[in-house]
């Protein structure tokens, strides 16, 4: 079950920045890791952000992350078209002994 | 190049059993924990199981916890999912997923392109 709360949908016009919240617990964000991934409709996700804000070689720097206390965020910057997707956040909780994923968010650029 | 590529999904009547396997190449197998991920038609993503990279520690997502067994052949490059007591609510696309060298870092890079299961009778 997820334990990890976003948002279900954000949106913005082309250029425009949006960010995405994932709340969690101090067994899970409060003590560990977040990542965050990027589905395309129809394809695997993909990994964007590690490491709570450490972006994979060939993520544009546009993508970025951040996290304080149980919460953490995705920032997307200069929105593009092609950032019309689906994005998850993950961590390990401490207390499941598993990992946890975001509820999800759909991002719509307007 | 990294590649994952899974296969052994079907369909199979409630109560089956399914084995799925992930192919990895492009990187020291052996070195990495590998992670199962589910996604049932029109939900999100839902965490399976984890495996070290030297298979002798695993765990579980409660909902699968007794019925589905996670392992590795580190000489074959290859990683299982052996599905038992399936139910239709088990029905899902199942993604093999890179982990990192160590098991809780969530680094899940690459993932494969996905097998679908399907429970049904």
């Amino acid at each position: 079950q997820s334990i990890l709360t976003q948002p279900p949908s954000a949106s913005g016009t082309p250029g425009q920045r949006v960010t995405i919240s994932c709340s969690g617990s101090s067994s899970n964000i409060g003590s560990n890791t977040v990542s965050w991934f990027q589905q395309l409709p129809g394809t695997a996700p993909k990994l964007l952000i590690y490491s709570d804000d450490q972006r994979p070689s060939g993520v544009p720097d546009r993508f970025s992350g951040s996290k304080s206390g149980t919460s953490a965020s995705l920032a997307i910057s200069g929105l593009q078209s092609e950032d019309e997707a689906d994005y998850y956040c993950a961590a390990w909780d401490d207390s499941l002994n598993g990992y946890v994923f975001g509820t999800g968010t759909k991002v719509t650029v307007l | 190049e990294v590649q994952l590529l899974e296969s052994g999904g079907g369909m199979v009547q409630p109560g089956g059993s399914l084995r799925l396997s992930c192919a990895a190449s492009g990187f020291t197998f052996s070195s990495y924990a590998m992670s199962w991920v589910r996604q049932a038609p029109g939900k999100g993503l839902e965490w399976v199981s984890v495996i070290n990279a030297g298979g002798g520690v695993t765990y579980y997502a409660d909902s699968v916890k007794g019925r589905f067994t996670i392992s590795r052949d580190n000489s074959k490059n290859t990683l299982f999912l052996q599905m038992n007591s399936l139910r239709a609510d088990d029905t899902a696309v199942y993604y093999c997923a890179k982990d990192g060298p160590v098991l809780t870092f969530g680094w899940f890079d690459p993932w494969g392109q996905g097998t679908l299961v399907t429970v049904s009778s």
